[in-house]
């Protein structure tokens, strides 16, 4: 069945620290990912996708991910994260590129002063 | 571009009653989303349009839901006889195409009693 795993429920993480948030999925076709953030009682709001070309993508707020094929995977990055970065995190796959988004449960990210 | 337009915000009902919630894309986007979040999970795929047609229905759609979309411009979504397990987030989004991600609206919080 195609999935999307994002491993970690909760990240904390002191601000201006590093973070990485993980997304895997399980698919053997190709597909179209996303990353969206969602602030308290908001919508979500598209962070950076990847379609085909470069395997480094640069999203807004500073954010960066990176698709590796071979482990079928789609971390998110910042080098220096902030208080207002503190929201949930979903993580996102089209499969063949014509399905609906299946998101992933998500990953809260608390920046701590 | 006034982007993507949930009304209501809020919703009380009491178990056994009909809801409907109204959705308003973009103007120029052709694709139009339903999804369902429930508390500490990822948003859940329900139904979509292309256009005025719908197009795909998720297994978690049961009889009681029914979504519409006339003339292709805003959509509707029914749940009748509600139940308590409907109490949850219903996010509109809407897109161009599957490649551009999509854009979500702020939602319709459902609390059935």
């Amino acid at each position: 069945a195609q999935s999307v795993t994002q491993l970690d429920s909760q990240v904390p993480v002191f601000e201006e620290a590093p973070v990485e948030l993980r997304c895997n999925y399980s698919s053997s076709v190709s597909v179209y990912l996303f990353w969206y953030v969602q602030y308290p009682n908001q919508g979500l709001q598209l962070l950076l996708k990847y379609l085909s070309g470069s395997t480094l993508v640069k999203g807004i707020n500073g954010f960066e991910a990176e698709f590796n094929k071979s482990q079928t995977s789609f971390h998110l990055r910042k080098p220096s994260v902030h208080i207002s970065d503190t929201a949930e995190y979903f993580c996102a796959v089209s499969f063949s590129g014509n399905t609906p988004l299946v998101f992933g449960k998500g990953t809260r990210l608390s920046v701590i002063a | 571009d006034t982007g993507v337009s949930q009304n209501p915000r809020h919703k009380i009902t009491k178990r056994g009653q009909n809801v409907t919630f109204r959705c308003d894309p973009i103007s120029e986007h052709n694709r139009l989303y339903w999804y369902r979040q429930t508390l500490g999970q990822g948003p859940e795929f329900l139904t979509y349009f292309q256009n005025e047609a719908q197009l795909e229905k998720s297994r978690l759609l049961s009889d009681r839901f029914s979504a519409e979309r006339p003339k292709g411009s805003f959509s509707t979504l029914e749940i009748q006889r509600t139940e308590q397990g409907d109490s949850a987030m219903y996010l509109c989004a809407s897109s161009v195409g599957q490649d551009y991600g999509y854009t979500f609206g702020s939602g319709t919080r459902l609390t059935v009693v």
